[in-house]
C-alpha cells in the first residue's frame, strides 16, 4: 500500500526556535498534500492544503507567516512552525493523496514539546 | 449542513460482539467512501475503501454504501479490544474530520 513517511515522529524545541517537518510519500506521487494538527482528545484540525508547485490554502485561522508550508516536488512536502511557542506544542500530522477517488495516506505523526 | 455526521459515542461493545458505525454525508456527488481508524495518540490509518452500493468485506470488516440515502456504515464482526479506537468517515475527497465514533470494546 501506499507509505508516507513523516520525520521527525518527535521533537523539543526551545521557545522562540523554529521546527521543521518533513512528509514523504515513497511509493506514489501525491498531487496533494495536508497538515492537521491535533490537541489531546479533539478531533483533527486541518491547518493547510498544498500542491505540488504552488502556494498553500491554509485554513481559517491558521498562521501562514508562522506555519511555513513547502511543497517542491510530487513526493516532499514539509512544514516549519517559525518562532514557536508553548502553545504550539501539538501532534502534527500530515497526509497525502494521489488523483481522484484516492484515499487519504497518513504520515505517523510528529509529535511537538515546545519549552 | 455538517458533510458528515457521525455518532461521536462513545460506542461500547462487549468483546464478540458486533459493532455497527454509521455515518451520513451531505454530498450527493461523493463517488468514494473511506473508513479511517485512529488509535490514541497515533495517527489516522486507512481500514476500508467503498465505491459501490452494497456491501464490501474485508477480513471482519463490512462496508455497506447506500448513495440514495446518503449512508455508509462500518460493521466489525468479532470485536475485539484491539478494535477500540475512533473511527472516521471520509466521503469522496473530504479532507476535513469530524470527531468520529469512539468505539470501545470491552473484555
Amino acid at each position: 500500500g501506499a507509505v508516507v513517511s513523516q520525520h521527525p515522529s518527535w521533537v523539543i524545541c526551545k521557545s522562540g526556535t523554529s521546527v521543521k517537518i518533513e512528509c514523504r510519500s515513497l511509493d506514489f506521487q501525491a498531487t496533494t498534500m495536508f497538515w492537521y494538527r491535533q490537541f489531546p482528545k479533539q478531533s483533527l484540525m486541518l491547518m493547510a492544503t498544498s500542491n505540488e508547485g504552488s502556494k498553500a490554502t491554509y485554513e481559517q485561522g491558521v498562521e501562514k507567516d508562522k506555519f511555513l508550508i513547502n511543497h517542491a516536488s510530487l513526493t516532499l512536502s514539509t512544514l516549519t512552525v517559525t518562532s514557536a511557542h508553548p502553545e504550539d506544542s501539538s501532534f502534527y500530522i500530515c497526509s497525502a493523496s494521489g488523483t481522484g477517488r484516492s484515499p487519504l495516506h497518513f504520515g505517523n505523526g510528529t509529535r511537538l514539546t515546545v519549552t | 449542513q455538517k458533510e458528515v455526521e457521525q455518532n461521536s459515542g462513545p460506542l461500547s461493545v462487549p468483546e464478540g460482539a458486533i459493532a455497527s458505525l454509521n455515518c451520513t454525508y451531505s454530498d450527493r456527488g461523493s463517488q468514494s467512501f473511506f473508513w479511517y481508524r485512529q488509535y490514541s495518540g497515533k495517527s489516522p490509518e486507512l481500514i476500508m475503501s467503498i465505491y459501490s452500493n452494497g456491501d464490501k468485506e474485508d477480513g471482519r470488516f463490512t462496508a455497506q454504501l447506500n448513495k440514495a440515502s446518503q449512508y455508509v456504515s462500518l460493521l466489525i464482526r468479532d470485536s475485539q479490544p484491539s478494535d477500540s479506537a475512533t473511527y472516521l468517515c471520509a466521503p469522496g475527497q473530504n479532507f476535513v474530520f469530524g470527531p468520529g465514533t469512539r468505539l470501545s470494546v470491552l473484555p
